[in-house]
């Protein structure tokens, strides 16, 4: 069964330096996996999504993801973290090997932008 | 183009009232998918719809939920009988096929009291 689990439900990092997002997952084949950001009282925006292309994965805002499978991670980073950055961020797999929509969620890592 | 449109984006419902969450797709898509957040939690699959037809409401609880998505209009999600279980965020997106990705809106808070 598939399964994403979202290592730290808060991350706070000071504006300017390096963000770093822990998923791992769980799969009996090989996923499709993305990463979602949820501004408050916003919609999910789509940052990135890997689909066994590149194992590393460019996003907007300047996010990328990195999928290793010997690991089971598909942790997100960016290089240098901005005020805007602050939101929740979800990692997500399918559930199914042809399915857009059996979406798995994580629970979810609240990322707080220090001045 | 407009991206994925829900309204009302909060709705208060006393316990035994109904609830109804409008989603309008984005231009050109015909499938619809709802799904529900509870706090502290990712959100759960509940329906998806293609125009006029139910294809996978696996995840809607057995009763006091329906979905439709009409051949004209936006797609209804409606809980009959509410509960303050039911206060959560629902969260309708978009696709224009089976395998596309999914766009989301900004969702519908449901505060019942």
């Amino acid at each position: 069964a598939q399964s994403v689990t979202q290592l730290d439900s808060h991350v706070s990092v000071s504006e300017g330096t390096p963000v770093l997002l822990r998923c791992n997952y769980s799969s009996s084949y090989s996923p499709s996996l993305f990463w979602y950001v949820q501004h408050p009282n916003k919609g999910l925006q789509l940052l990135l999504k890997y689909t066994s292309a590149a194992t590393l994965v460019k996003g907007i805002n300047g996010f990328e993801a990195e999928f290793k499978k010997s690991e089971t991670s598909f942790h997100l980073t960016k290089p240098s973290a901005h005020m805007s950055d602050a939101a929740e961020y979800f990692c997500v797999v399918t559930r199914t090997l042809d399915s857009n929509y059996q979406l798995i969620w994580g629970a979810g890592t609240k990322l707080i932008i220090k001045p | 183009n407009a991206g994925v449109m829900q309204n009302p984006r909060h709705l208060v419902r006393r316990r035994g009232q109904e609830a109804r969450l409008r989603c309008s797709p984005m231009k050109g898509h015909s499938h619809v998918y709802w799904y529900r957040q509870l706090p502290e939690e990712g959100l759960k699959f509940m329906v998806y719809l293609q125009k006029e037809n139910i294809i996978d409401e696996s995840g809607m609880p057995k009763e006091r939920f329906s979905a439709e998505f009409p051949k004209e209009g936006p797609s209804i999600l409606r809980i009959q009988q509410v509960v303050r279980g039911d206060s959560a965020a629902y969260f309708c997106a978009s696709s224009p096929g089976d395998r596309a990705g999914l766009n989301f809106g900004a969702g519908t808070r449901l505060s019942v009291l």
